[in-house]
C-alpha cells in the first residue's frame, strides 16, 4: 500500500507526558499537512509543510505542539505536557503541489486519550 | 469558518442514486468545490473536485451550477459501504503563496439502507 501512512494508531497516555506521532506521506508528495480533529467534528488545520519548511501554523498548535519534517519526507508531530483536551485525533494528509489542484490524501490518523 | 452549507443528515435506499447537495454561495472564481468522505474511524477519502465543469470518475459524478453558487455529489448505485460523512470543501487554487489547506464543516452523515 503506498497510502499515507501514520503511527501508532492509537496512543492512550497520562496527562502531563509527552507523545509524538510519526506521519509518512505519499512517495514524492511535497505537500504535508496535519490536521485534528474531536469527536462529532470535521478535521481542523493544524500546520503545513511545504518540503522541510512549515510554512503555515494555525492558532490551535499552542506552544506545546511541536511539528517538524527534517528531510522533507516523514514528518512528526509532537505535544507535550498533554492535558484532557489534547484527546483527539491527529490526521495526517499529503499532495503533490502543482499547477492541477492535485488532492490531499489523508492517513487513517493516530487516536489520542488523554486519562 | 467553512465557506459551504450542507445538510446534516440524509438517507439513500440501498442501490438508489444518493444525491447530496452543497451550497457555496461566496466562491470566488479560483476556488475548487472538493468531495471527501469519512467512514467511522478512518481517515477522510477524497472523492472528487471540480471547479466550474461537471466531473464524472470511477466513484462519483460532481455537478455544479453555472453561477457556482451550488453543487451536487451524486453517487449513482449507492451500497451500504457508502455510508459516511461527506465534506464538501471550498479551495483556493493551488499557488506559490497558499497553503492550500482545507476547511472541514461538518458534513452530511449519508445512511445507505437496505
Amino acid at each position: 500500500d503506498t497510502g499515507v501512512s501514520q503511527d501508532p494508531r492509537h496512543k492512550i497516555t497520562k496527562r502531563g507526558q509527552n507523545v509524538t506521532f510519526r506521519c509518512d506521506p505519499i512517495s514524492e508528495h511535497n505537500r504535508l499537512y496535519w490536521y485534528r480533529q474531536t469527536l462529532g467534528q470535521g478535521p481542523e488545520f493544524l500546520t503545513y509543510f511545504q518540503n522541510e519548511a512549515q510554512l503555515e501554523k494555525s492558532r490551535l498548535l499552542s506552544d506545546r505542539f511541536s511539528a517538524e519534517r527534517p528531510k522533507g519526507s516523514f514528518s512528526t508531530l509532537e505535544i507535550q505536557r498533554t492535558e484532557q483536551g489534547d484527546s483527539a485525533m491527529y490526521l495526517c494528509a499529503s499532495s503533490l503541489g502543482d499547477l492541477n489542484n492535485q488532492p490531499q490524501h489523508f492517513g487513517d490518523g493516530t487516536r489520542l486519550s488523554i486519562l | 469558518d467553512a465557506k459551504t452549507t450542507q445538510p446534516t443528515s440524509m438517507d439513500c435506499a440501498e442501490g438508489r442514486a444518493a444525491n447530496l447537495p452543497c451550497n457555496h454561495s461566496t466562491i470566488s472564481g479560483n476556488e475548487y468545490v472538493y468531495w471527501y468522505r469519512q467512514i467511522h474511524s478512518q481517515g477522510p477519502q477524497y472523492i472528487i473536485h471540480g471547479l466550474k465543469n461537471n466531473e464524472t470518475n470511477e466513484m462519483a459524478s460532481l455537478i455544479i451550477t453555472e453561477d457556482r453558487k451550488s453543487s451536487t455529489l451524486i453517487l449513482p448505485h449507492a451500497t451500504l459501504r457508502d455510508t459516511a460523512v461527506y465534506y464538501c470543501i471550498v479551495r483556493v487554487a493551488w499557488s506559490s503563496s497558499n497553503t492550500g489547506k482545507l476547511i472541514f464543516g461538518q458534513g452530511t452523515t449519508l445512511q445507505v439502507k437496505p
